[in-house]
């Protein structure tokens, strides 16, 4: 169990960039989600893929915003045309299919800065 | 709508005293309830779970009780240590298709020596 791998740790970029960061879950896990998190605040719900379906989108995701994940492994998540209001540590979890109580698994994050 | 909400910070204790961190929840139905700790730097780590009314979940001395009658879900421990400065989260499992989780704002516990 490698655990879940965010990549990159950290991205800078002006606005109106577009940026793309990459969520590697644990391997058996077929559920993966996102989540984005503001200083002071606890993690939001963005989408959520059981395989390669997106199953739910939250309205926090705009149009700006696009998430894949081929063949249900890694996922990408593509920010278009950056706004300041972007800048937020992105989340990625994964976690298997069963019961309600099963527990999701973190990564580190990826922290998005807007110039 | 469903969330949870968790006392302010920041918690400043010295080490070996007793530690309390408030959480309740609105929710409809019956989540899964967890206490989430993010070190410096880190992600989030799962320190317990419950998943139904009475339920006790413990981990690395920490416990919590799933209080259905409260609504609530308190962390827990006798004896904090330097070492377990970090924040606090604690999140309800929706549960069904999505079992996505909803997050508290968080609670920063700062232990001294």
């Amino acid at each position: 169990d490698t655990g879940v791998s965010q990549d990159p740790r950290h991205k800078i970029t002006k606005r109106g960039q577009n940026v793309t960061f990459r969520c590697d879950p644990i391997s058996e896990h077929n559920r993966l989600y996102w989540y984005r998190q503001t200083l002071g605040q606890g993690p939001e719900f963005l989408t959520y893929f059981q395989n390669e379906a997106q199953l739910e989108k939250s309205r926090l995701l705009s149009d700006r915003f696009s998430a894949e994940r081929p063949k249900g492994s890694f996922s990408t998540l593509e920010i278009q045309r950056t706004e300041q209001g972007d800048s937020a540590m992105y989340l990625c979890a994964s976690s298997l299919v069963g019961g309600d109580g099963q527990p999701q698994h973190f990564g580190d994050g990826t922290r998005l800065s807007i110039l | 709508g469903d969330s949870v909400t968790q006392m302010e910070g920041p918690v400043t204790l010295s080490e070996e005293a007793f530690l309390t961190i408030n959480c309740t929840y609105t929710a409809t139905g019956y989540p899964s309830l967890f206490w989430y700790v993010q070190y410096p730097g880190e992600g989030l780590q799962l320190l317990l779970k419950a998943t139904k009314a009475d339920d006790k979940g413990s981990n690395k001395g920490f416990e919590a009780t799933y209080r259905k009658e409260t609504t609530s879900f308190h962390l827990e421990k006798g004896s904090v240590q330097v070492s377990d400065s970090a924040v606090y989260f604690c999140a309800l499992g929706k549960g069904g298709a999505t079992n996505k989780l909803i997050f508290g704002t968080g609670t920063l516990l700062a232990v001294q020596p």
